[in-house]
Order: structure tokens, then sequence, then C-alpha cells
């Protein structure tokens, strides 16, 4: 079993709607959570960032960590075509460490 | 701010030849970079953990006389992968987690390199 797990999709879904992302975890230990955004042929770029458990707003995006259920989400709302990307979950348990990632999921947001 | 950037961004070698990537914090100082490498479709794979004025951690299965990591300064870590064969053409991409920061790790754009 992997230590993060995290549906590879492909997802599309239309242009407009809420995107639910998620990952679980078996690690106890993490308490660092973030999500990057990485278009195809380009570096992962930093969308959210959690420490712990709760929710964080950032515009369209929201995530949430479920520290008890070892789950994390990241919802987009009012998805739009540019946000068609491969979205990963990451974390670690301490700062300044190795970053353990999910597989990815690729997302298509139809016009 | 958390700007990191990867030079070149394109490199195309023969066989046997050397290349270093170069990978900058350009706003902020990182104790810590790391260097992953990408095949299509897939996610992340770590292959060393650079420290500032130490030796590099490298993961389990790559081979630190092939792949040499030098973090000279708190701005700059460099990837040299020595001796290269077509099976090292992959997207490599680097990381830097600011220095007393929140611990995020900010990516640069990645390197792709073709080993013909």
């Amino acid at each position: 079993q992997k230590e993060v797990e995290q549906d590879p999709g492909p997802l599309s879904v239309p242009e407009g709607a809420i995107v639910s992302l998620n990952c679980t975890y078996s690690n106890s230990a993490f308490q660092y959570f973030m999500w990057y955004r990485q278009y195809s042929r380009k570096g992962p770029e930093l969308l959210m960032y959690t420490y712990s458990s709760g929710n964080k707003e950032d515009g369209r995006f929201t995530a949430q960590v479920d520290k008890s259920s070892k789950y994390i989400s990241l919802f987009i709302r009012d998805s739009q075509p540019s946000d068609s990307a491969t979205y990963l979950c990451a974390m670690s348990a301490r700062g300044n460490e190795k970053l353990t990632f999910g597989t990815g999921t690729r997302l298509t947001i139809i016009p | 701010g958390a700007v990191v950037s990867q030079h070149p961004s394109r490199v195309i070698c023969k066989s046997g030849t050397s290349v270093k990537i170069e990978c900058r914090s350009l706003d902020f100082q990182a104790t810590t970079m790391f260097w992953y490498r990408q095949f299509p479709k897939q996610s992340l794979m770590l292959m060393a953990t650079s420290n500032e004025g130490s030796k590099a951690t490298y993961e389990q299965g790559v081979e630190k006389d092939k792949f040499l990591i030098n973090h000279a300064s708190l701005t700059l870590s460099t990837l040299t992968v020595t001796s290269a064969h077509p099976e090292d053409s992959s997207f490599y991409i680097c990381s830097a987690s600011p220095s007393g920061g929140h611990n995020e790790q900010f990516f640069g754009p990645g390197t792709r390199l073709t080993v013909l």
C-alpha cells in the first residue's frame, strides 16, 4: 500500500462546475499538506499549503485536511478551462524534509 | 515572491557527456533544495535532498557518482549528470524550501534532458 493514495483520473467536468480532488494517506505523522498544479512540461506550482487539520480558502480554491480520517481535499469552484492540469497532493511530517506525493489527478475542464 | 529558476530549460547532449543543471531561488534563501526526475505521465520521483554546505542525501537506487549535487550557497544548487546515457533522458525538477519559512516547497520550471 502506498503512503499516499490519489485517484489518477482522468477527471472531466464542465466549465463552472465544482471540482473535488482527494488524497488519503496512511502515515499519521504527516502534518504539512500541500496541493500543486502541474501543467504539461512545466514544474509544479504550489496552490495551497495547510499545516495540521482544518480548512483554508484562497480565491476559488479551498483545501481541507481531516487528520482523524487521514484525508485531504481540494475544491475548485467555478472551474475554468485554464484549470485543466494535473493536480498533485503532497505531504511531510516535518518542515524542510522531503515530500511524499500522490500520483496526481489529471483534470480537464470542458468549455 | 518564492520564485525558483532552472537553467537550462532544455538540453540535448551526446551519450557520454556530462550535463550541469542549475537551480536558483531568486527571492529567498533556501537551506534545503530537492532534486526530482519525472517520466511522462508519472509523478515526481525524489532523487536527493541537498543541504547548503553539506553532502547531499540520495534516495535509494540513485547513483551518487552519476548524479553529482552541489549546494554551494543558500540560493544555488547544481545537479550534474555525468557520462549521460539515453536512459538518463528525463524531466529534472528542483524545489526549494525557504529558510525560516513555513515549510512550503516551491518548484522550478524543470529541465528537459535528452541524451542522444
